[in-house]
């Protein structure tokens, strides 16, 4: 079964770091780009940040550039995000999620998502 | 950065009937790298079409997209009661990748 499961959420205060994790199985991962997406409480879904299959290509929100960094181990199957100087507008449900095309292409639809993980920014 | 803009906010329709929801773009949308999500709440996104009218794999062909350059359509033919959700166009043409704000779906 294909699967993302994400962890490392929690309550962090502004200004402080936190680590989220993204565990996949049931597929090739390092076929594939792979991305994260947020939502906040009761709105709508925000592309964070995503990474190419060999962490060749990365890109990142004007919202987070700066503050979060993307990366991925192949060999652990994991997709990692480093949040540093969080900020209350950062609170949201963190998703990781699959493109739909392996290979080079880095934007694609996103055809797997996990279930989330949720960071609160607040003193 | 592209913008979407879907129409309507909400919708209210009965088990049924024929569902049209749009989504506007600010600027062409390159190779109609388009797709549609459905979101229950406390769920995570489902991927209905992408490329703007390819399903999705395991997506009833009761769901259809098209449209092509800044103008969009998902049409559900026949609504099933599981079909009441939150409907989330994205474009993928261009880097950021941006979603539409949402269409809810609701049961009249």
């Amino acid at each position: 079964e294909v699967q993302l499961v994400e962890s490392g959420g929690g309550l962090v205060q502004p200004g402080r770091s936190l680590r989220l994790s993204c565990a996949a199985s049931g597929f090739t991962f390092d076929d594939y780009a792979m991305h994260w997406v947020r939502q906040a409480p009761g709105k709508g879904l925000e592309w964070v940040s995503g990474i190419s299959w060999n962490s060749g290509s990365i890109g990142y929100a004007d919202s987070v550039k700066g503050r979060f960094t993307i990366s991925r181990d192949n060999a652990k199957n994991s997709l990692y995000l480093q949040m540093n100087s969080l900020r209350a507008e950062d609170t949201a449900l963190y998703y990781c999620a699959k493109v739909l095309s392996d290979g080079p292409v880095s934007l694609d639809a996103f055809d797997i998502w996990g279930q989330g993980t949720m960071v609160t920014v607040s003193s | 950065e592209i913008v979407l803009t879907q129409s309507p906010g909400t919708l209210s329709l009965s088990p049924g009937e024929r569902a049209t929801l749009s989504c506007r773009a600010s600027q062409s949308v390159s190779s109609s790298y388009l797709a549609w999500y459905q979101q229950k709440p406390g769920q995570a996104p489902r991927l209905l079409i992408y490329g703007a009218s390819s399903r999705a794999t395991g997506i009833p062909d009761r769901f259809s997209g098209s449209g092509s350059g800044t103008d969009f359509t998902l049409t559900i033919s026949r609504l099933e009661p599981e079909d009441f959700a939150v409907y989330y166009c994205q474009q993928y043409g261009s880097s950021p990748a941006t979603f539409g704000q949402g269409t809810k779906l609701e049961i009249k």
